[in-house]
């Protein structure tokens, strides 16, 4: 099956600083990838997704960017806030989801 | 509210009991997932459902675990002779894009603790 591998597991920035999260996949079938945020207790929600077919998207302060040669992806937030702070999974998906470990990320006020 | 609902939120059962867990997926999605998540890791993933048809159950899935979706609308997941490796969260996913992926909607999640 898939497996997908994210780095890196905790993630510090200083608030108006950039994040980078990064995560590889092993099946090439794989055609649909999407970043969830996770708040401590709540459920996983989508942020931004990408499909195979595109190579970078961007949603105001969010971006992803897909490279299936590598078969790797990555999400950026830029300008950072407080309130981005939370765990961010990556998945990878032809049908079932396959998801990453998680990065969390603290912004610092 | 039409957002993926599950049932119950939190229980706690000793070791050797059955659990049911039961989610209701958003009304016109076709596609149902279920996941487990222990702290710190990401969702894994268990089964799932396209209507009532089970079309994938993880290698990694024990024969104690059990998932249904009668007439293709809520599901049900059940753990046989729990063990208390079992404790997690379970959290239930819906999807509504037949034949391709699209976004999936979760539930809030049902915590087991098996003691």
């Amino acid at each position: 099956g898939e497996n997908v591998e994210q780095h890196p597991s905790t993630l510090s920035v200083q608030e108006g600083d950039s994040a980078v999260i990064k995560c590889t996949y092993s099946d090439s079938a794989s055609n649909y990838f999407p970043w969830y945020k996770q708040e401590l207790g709540k459920r996983p929600q989508l942020i931004i997704d990408i499909r195979s077919n595109v190579g970078e998207k961007k949603d105001q302060r969010i971006a992803v960017t897909l490279n299936k040669t590598a078969k790797h992806f990555s999400l950026h937030i830029t300008e950072t806030q407080p309130e981005d702070s939370a765990v961010y999974f990556c998945a990878a998906s032809i049908y079932q989801f396959y998801f990453g470990t998680g990065t969390s990320l603290t912004v610092i006020p | 509210d039409t957002g993926v609902s599950q049932d119950p939120r939190h229980k706690i059962t000793k070791r050797g009991q059955n659990v049911t867990f039961r989610c209701d997926p958003i009304s016109e999605h076709n596609r149902l997932y279920w996941y487990r998540q222990t702290l710190g890791q990401g969702p894994e993933f268990l089964t799932y459902f396209q209507n009532e048809a089970q079309l994938e159950k993880s290698r990694l899935l024990s024969d104690r675990f059990s998932a249904e979706r009668p007439k293709g609308s809520f599901s049900t997941l059940e753990i046989q002779r729990t063990e208390q490796g079992d404790s997690a969260m379970y959290l239930c996913a819906s999807s509504g894009i037949a034949g391709g992926t699209g976004e999936l909607f979760f539930g809030e999640g049902s915590r087991l603790t098996v003691l």
